[in-house]
């Protein structure tokens, strides 16, 4: 089992829609979670962080399960700029901050 | 802006050519990593500096060095580049007992020819 897992996708969305998708991890020791976005050919670049009670950041809303191990991010109004890969990222607790990243979500918000 | 600056975008090498590639942040973060990453796939942890301490991945093959000469700069060194080497590498930092959270660089493309 994949440390953190991830729906590949794609995600097809119809812009102006709704979009949510999970993200799965192995260790219950994990301490911190984060939502990075990925363009073709880029680096990734933090969202946002993901927070135990739940954060929105304008279009965006990430929860935390800690019970079943998972985190989802929701895309509300899509974008035609919000076609990307997501990439759930976690900290599980190693030393020297060392993120473990999931495969990645496609995202393509369509016309 | 405070930033990690990555040199050269592009890199071309040939096939078992040394390359070099550079990492410059002006974060003052004390842990620097360098990651690989393939197309479609996750990043792959090749090693990571904590302040001076060098922290090499276990599955991370010894044709790839790294040096960090003061907090601001990391070096990749590829001794012998292989068609399978061919990747975009990432530079990252952060600075631990914060948020946990990492900072990209642009990324340096590496082509093997």
């Amino acid at each position: 089992r994949k440390e953190v897992e991830q729906d590949p996708g794609p995600f097809n969305v119809p812009e102006g829609a709704t979009v949510a998708f999970n993200c799965t991890y192995s260790n219950s020791a994990s301490q911190s979670f984060f939502w990075y976005r990925q363009d073709c050919r880029k680096e990734p670049k933090l969202l946002m962080s993901v927070y135990s009670s739940g954060n929105e950041d304008g279009r965006f809303t990430a929860q935390l399960n800690r019970a079943s191990q998972y985190i989802s991010l929701l895309i509300r109004d899509s974008k035609l700029s919000d076609s990307a890969t997501y990439l759930c990222v976690v900290n599980m607790g190693a030393a020297g901050n060392k993120l473990t990243f999931g495969g990645g979500t496609r995202v393509l918000v369509k016309p | 802006d405070a930033m990690v600056i990555q040199n050269p975008r592009y890199q071309v090498t040939q096939f078992g050519k040394p390359v070099t590639l550079s990492c410059s942040q002006t974060l003052n973060h004390n842990v620097m990593y360098w990651y690989q990453q393939k197309s479609s796939q996750a990043p792959k942890l090749l090693f990571h500096y904590y302040d001076k301490d060098f922290n090499n991945e276990a599955d991370t093959p010894d044709n790839f060095q790294s040096r960090r000469p003061n907090t601001s700069f990391c070096f990749l060194d590829i001794r012998s580049p292989g068609l399978g080497d061919a990747a975009m590498y990432l530079c990252a930092t952060s600075a631990p007992g914060q948020t946990y959270e990492q900072y990209f660089g642009p990324g340096t493309r590496l082509t093997v020819t």
